[in-house]
Order: C-alpha cells, then structure tokens, then sequence
C-alpha cells in the first residue's frame, strides 16, 4: 500500500501550458518535501513546507501544503522544455522519509 | 569534493553472486540511507543508520545487509543477488532525523541476469 499517492503519473504537455501535480495521503507528515530528478541522477530537494496551508514560491512552481497537513500540490505555470523530469513528494515522520511515486513531466517545445 | 558519492555507477552480476555498493559523504552527516527505485514504486527505504554502529530496516530490507562503522560510509551489500533486486539504488543522507532535506547520490544501476 502506497502511503503517498502522486498524480498523474506520468504528464505530457506543451510549452506554455500550467500544470498541477498532486500528493495525497491519509497520514499526518510533520513537513513535506518536494524533489526533482533528471536522468542518471539523484533526486535534488526543490522546497519544503512544514506548516499547514503554507505556500512557497519557486520562480515559476507554487507549492502548497494541506491544512491538515496531509496532502501537497505543485503548480507549475507556463511550463518550459527545462522544466521535463521526475518530481517526487515525500512525507517526513519519524525521520524517515516517504516517497510518493513520482510524476513524470515531459514538456515539448 | 564535498557531497555524497556512490560506486560503481552500473555494476552487471550474476544471480547468486554478492555484490557491495559503496556510498561515501564528506559533510559528516549522521543519518544515511539506502534506497531502491523501481518504476511505479518511487523510492523505496532499504536501511538506513543514525550513527556509527547504529542501523535499521527500512521498508524492503530482505536481502540485502548493511554496516555502518565510520560516519562517512554506508556499503549496502546483497549476499546472494536475485532477478527481483535488479534496481537502481540511491544513498543519502541528512544532518539530523528532524525531516531534513536528504543529500542524494548519483545512483548505482544494478542488473542481475
């Protein structure tokens, strides 16, 4: 049982377009984070929000943690070609941390 | 260089064999950990340790042992591979267990025929 689900999967889109990626749980996380990675490397933390209902921005990627401190999204706005890669959330507790999936974002030119 | 470092970045056995990875950091952190990525599973926690001497499982442990007796080094070892640990394999590590950033390293892809 995953106890991070990430959706979609897998996103196709065109330069320019917005997209929303989604980490849900049923679980309390004391912070989520969010990674990227790209081929041949390992994942690279992008940000991290601790607070229910916080919200950070990163240039273009907005990320926002449940009130509930259960679920996280990452809002991507005008998508670029540089922006293609894996995105992972995952969940701290008990130091350790959970992983969702992951979403596979590829941007076309 | 200062980071976090894995070896061999790709590594061909044979399914029976042992097989170590290696994983080295200069930052003195004192958690490390181990993980497995497979497709549709994310990442996976095999072991991971909070200190010299100390070690735990993660989430897959069976079949693979770890030993952690300097800080700065994490092997991960497989004492008899099997087709079903074909992965590619991530070590990390972090400052504290207080759901800080991890530190990740390039990965070692792993195929056992």
């Amino acid at each position: 049982t995953q106890l991070l689900e990430q959706s979609p999967q897998f996103l196709s889109i065109q330069e320019g377009e917005n997209l929303t990626v989604y980490c849900n749980s049923s679980s309390v996380f004391s912070s989520l984070q969010w990674y990227r990675q790209e081929p041949g490397e390992g994942p690279v933390l992008l940000v991290t929000v601790v607070t229910g209902g916080e919200v950070k921005k990163l240039k273009r990627l907005t990320f926002q943690f449940g009130d509930a401190r259960k679920d996280s999204s990452l809002h991507i706005t005008a998508a670029q070609p540089g922006d293609t890669g894996l995105y992972l959330c995952a969940g701290a507790r008990t130091g350790k941390l959970i992983f969702g999936q992951g979403t596979t974002l590829q941007v076309k030119p | 260089d200062a980071g976090i470092t894995q070896s061999p970045r790709y590594k061909i056995t044979e399914t029976g064999r042992q097989v170590t990875l290696m994983c080295h950091q200069t930052w003195s952190h004192s958690y490390m950990f181990w993980y497995r990525q497979d497709l549709g599973h994310g990442l996976r926690l095999i072991y991971y340790s909070a200190a010299a001497d100390i070690t735990d499982k993660g989430e897959v442990p069976d079949g693979y042992v770890v030993s952690r007796s300097k800080t700065e080094n994490f092997p991960l070892t497989l004492e008899s591979a099997t087709r079903s640990q074909t992965s590619v394999y991530f070590c990390a590590s972090t400052p504290s267990d207080l759901g800080q950033p991890q530190h990740f390293g390039d990965g070692t892809r792993l195929s056992i025929l």
